[in-house]
């Protein structure tokens, strides 16, 4: 089954604005983790949610986790052009040590 | 802290030449290293999972003898396609973990594969 599906697929916004994406999985998770890709690069990992846990912060960013839904959000706030990438988010599912990658978001913030 | 460095970049090779990528994580000791394939605007396939002195574990439907995975030290893994063909071309990412319990991976920058 596929895991880590994220939505919007793409998003465009203004600087200052926040940004929202979603991401939904199939199964139980150890934890859930979000990751950034500039065009063409590595990917960076932004942050790392626990099972039992609900929400974090990190900056400007706030992670959510819901299991009952087995759904996530990354909420980018204050955005900048700098932050324009794309995210992933990245399920790590009990009894395996591999991370599933969904599809992705597409983050323009324009100036 | 947790930087992996991939070499080459980028390559340009002929169809028929074997590639070989290397992946390095550079201050710590990576336990786990992980081979990515990713295509255009989409999301990262994993191709297989590579622990030190151990044989790597391959992704169904990715061909063992196709990308040769070596994993000899713990800050050292290499993947070599071989036989490179037009349809081999893609970024291939390497990622590493230290085994902090939490798989968190830190990823290099990639390498962009062209075969003519």
């Amino acid at each position: 089954s596929q895991q880590g599906e994220e939505d919007p697929q793409a998003l465009s916004i203004q600087e200052g604005e926040n940004a929202t994406m979603n991401c939904s999985y199939k199964t139980s998770i150890n934890n859930l983790q979000w990751y950034r890709q500039n065009s063409g690069r590595g990917l960076v990992h932004l942050i790392l949610i626990r099972s039992n846990e609900r929400e974090k912060h990190s900056g400007r960013l706030r992670v959510t986790l819901d299991t009952s839904k087995k759904s996530s959000s990354l909420l980018i706030t204050a955005s900048r052009a700098a932050d324009t990438a794309s995210y992933f988010c990245a399920t790590l599912r009990r009894g395996y040590s591999t991370l599933t990658f969904g599809k992705g978001t597409m983050l323009l913030v324009s100036p | 802290g947790a930087v992996v460095s991939q070499h080459p970049s980028r390559v340009i090779c002929k169809s028929g030449t074997s590639v070989k990528i290397e992946c390095r994580s550079l201050d710590f000791q990576a336990t786990t290293m992980f081979w990515y394939r990713q295509f255009p605007k989409k999301s990262l396939m994993l191709m297989a999972t590579s622990n030190e002195g151990s044989k790597a574990t391959y992704e169904q439907g990715v061909e063992k003898d196709k990308f040769l995975i070596n994993h000899a030290s713990l800050t050292l893994s290499t993947l070599t396609v071989t036989s490179a063909h037009p349809e081999d071309s893609s970024f291939y990412i390497c990622s590493a973990s230290g085994g902090t319990g939490d798989e968190t991976q830190y990823f290099g920058p990639g390498t962009r594969l062209l075969v003519l």
